[in-house]
């Protein structure tokens, strides 16, 4: 059984940086095709898809937010990190992970999501 | 990146059918087959109900169909019922190497 969960500040200040964990069980993220992306949604407001890490270590970002992305993943342990630079007020969202193996980047699989407030 | 186009709201009576039009460009849904669709109920994570354009995952119901015409992908959803009243999201792989949502749309069952 596949699950996955988010976690990290619930509050961050303006120009912090925010680092997500994203803690995941049944699957490898060794085994070929596999992948965890994250996606975040304002509240009231739509999906937006922000990166994706696959299994070769292959890494793709949102090509409006790249430069303030990153993530990476612990081989060691079943966790993938997001850390995105210079928050705003606008990044306020549930952010989530989701799993995904070789379908078309679709993804089958999804955390409960996480809060995060950007706020003074 | 512009979101792909969704209409903003549908509705349709129990029984009926209804279809969600996503409407991209040359450089995603044009070009991939790799249209996703999932729903969304109030306070809960997205579901995965189609990938690859019209496959569905193990668990979903064959109500639920999708297909793809150029640049527009659709999900029809037949036989509506209560439990279908949810936010519906498309989205597809572009050609940017990155993936793009669409704006959502809202099912209402009247």
């Amino acid at each position: 059984q596949i699950t996955l969960k988010e976690s990290g500040p619930t509050v961050v200040k303006p120009t912090q940086t925010l680092t997500l964990t994203c803690i995941f069980s049944g699957f490898s993220l060794t085994t070929s095709g596999v992948g965890v992306g994250w996606i975040r949604q304002p509240p009231g407001k739509a999906l937006e898809w922000l990166a994706l890490i696959y299994w070769d270590d292959d890494k793709r970002y949102s090509p409006s937010l790249k430069t303030r992305l990153t993530v990476t993943w612990d081989t060691s342990k079943n966790e993938v990190a997001l850390t995105m630079t210079n928050m705003d007020p606008v990044d306020t969202a549930t952010y989530y992970c989701a799993h995904t193996h070789s379908n078309g980047d679709a993804f089958d699989m999804w955390g409960q999501g996480t809060r995060v407030t950007v706020s003074s | 990146q512009s979101a792909l186009t969704q209409p903003a709201s549908v509705s349709g009576s129990p029984g009926q059918s209804i279809t969600i039009s996503c409407t991209g460009t040359s450089s995603d849904i044009g070009d991939y087959n790799y249209v996703s669709w999932y729903q969304q109920h109030p306070g809960k994570a997205p579901k995965l109900i189609i990938y690859q354009v019209s496959s569905r995952p193990s668990g979903i119901s064959i109500r639920f169909s999708g297909s793809k015409s150029g640049n527009t992908a659709s999900l029809t959803i037949s036989g509506l019922q209560a439990e279908d009243e949810a936010d519906y999201y498309c989205s597809s792989f572009r050609s940017s190497n990155s993936v793009i949502f669409g704006g959502g749309t809202k099912l209402t069952v009247l």
